[in-house]
């Protein structure tokens, strides 16, 4: 069956940095675009990146751009979110998310998430 | 970027009652639009894409409608486990983005 399951997250202060990663099992990795999604404290969702199948293209969402990078490994069947240059508006439950099918998305598949809470 | 707004906010009703919640689209995404519904502390759930078909598993008792920029989802008669947050998201363009959420909630 398909699992998600994602680590990294935790307290870290304004201006620092955390690596989120997203372990993938039980469907083929490497034909599937995959995403994290983010959701603040009592608020709702909100996309964050994208990278493609193979890895040749990515997309953020503009409050990300240039401080985040999305990233994978195939052989490993890992996806990673690494942030830079944190802010408190960053705090969030991060979700790694696979879509329905290949390069639609639409996520039939959501990890557990993992909180980041950027705080001093 | 697409701005989906989603009405109303809260709709508070009973069991067996209908539920009809919108979603708006800022410009015209065809049927690009995805419903999800999330319960408090788990993740969103897929239920319908493409505007109106429902994803795997999906009770047939939600549907979705709509293309363009106006869509619609609907529950025809509400369970006590349909009490949750809906939240529409469009595909149409990078970023992808979502609507604010509608709570149902039980009257």
């Amino acid at each position: 069956q398909v699992q998600l399951v994602e680590s990294g997250g935790g307290v870290v202060q304004p201006g620092r940095s955390l690596r989120l990663s997203c372990a993938a099992s039980g469907f083929t990795f490497n034909s599937y675009d995959m995403h994290w999604v983010r959701q603040a404290p009592g608020k709702g969702l909100e996309w964050v990146a994208v990278i493609f199948y193979d890895g040749t293209n990515k997309y953020y969402v503009d409050s990300v751009k240039g401080r985040f990078t999305i990233s994978r490994d195939n052989s490993k069947n890992m996806l990673y979110l690494q942030m830079n240059s944190l802010r408190a508006e960053d705090t969030a439950v991060y979700y790694c998310a696979k879509p329905r099918s290949g390069g639609y998305p639409e996520f039939d598949y959501w990890g557990q998430g993992t909180l980041v809470t950027v705080s001093s | 970027e697409i701005v989906l707004t989603q009405s109303p906010a809260t709709l508070s009703l009973s069991p067996g009652e209908r539920a009809t919640l919108s979603c708006r689209a800022s410009q015209s995404i065809s049927s690009y639009l995805v419903w999800y519904q999330q319960k408090p502390g788990q993740a969103p759930r897929l239920l319908i894409y493409d505007s109106s078909n429902r994803a795997t598993g999906i009770p047939a008792r939600f549907s979705g409608s709509g293309s363009g920029t106006d869509f619609t989802l609907t529950i025809t008669s509400l369970e006590r486990e349909d009490f949750a947050v809906y939240y529409c998201q469009q595909r149409s363009n990078w970023p992808l983005t979502f609507g604010g959420g509608t709570k149902v909630e039980i009257k």
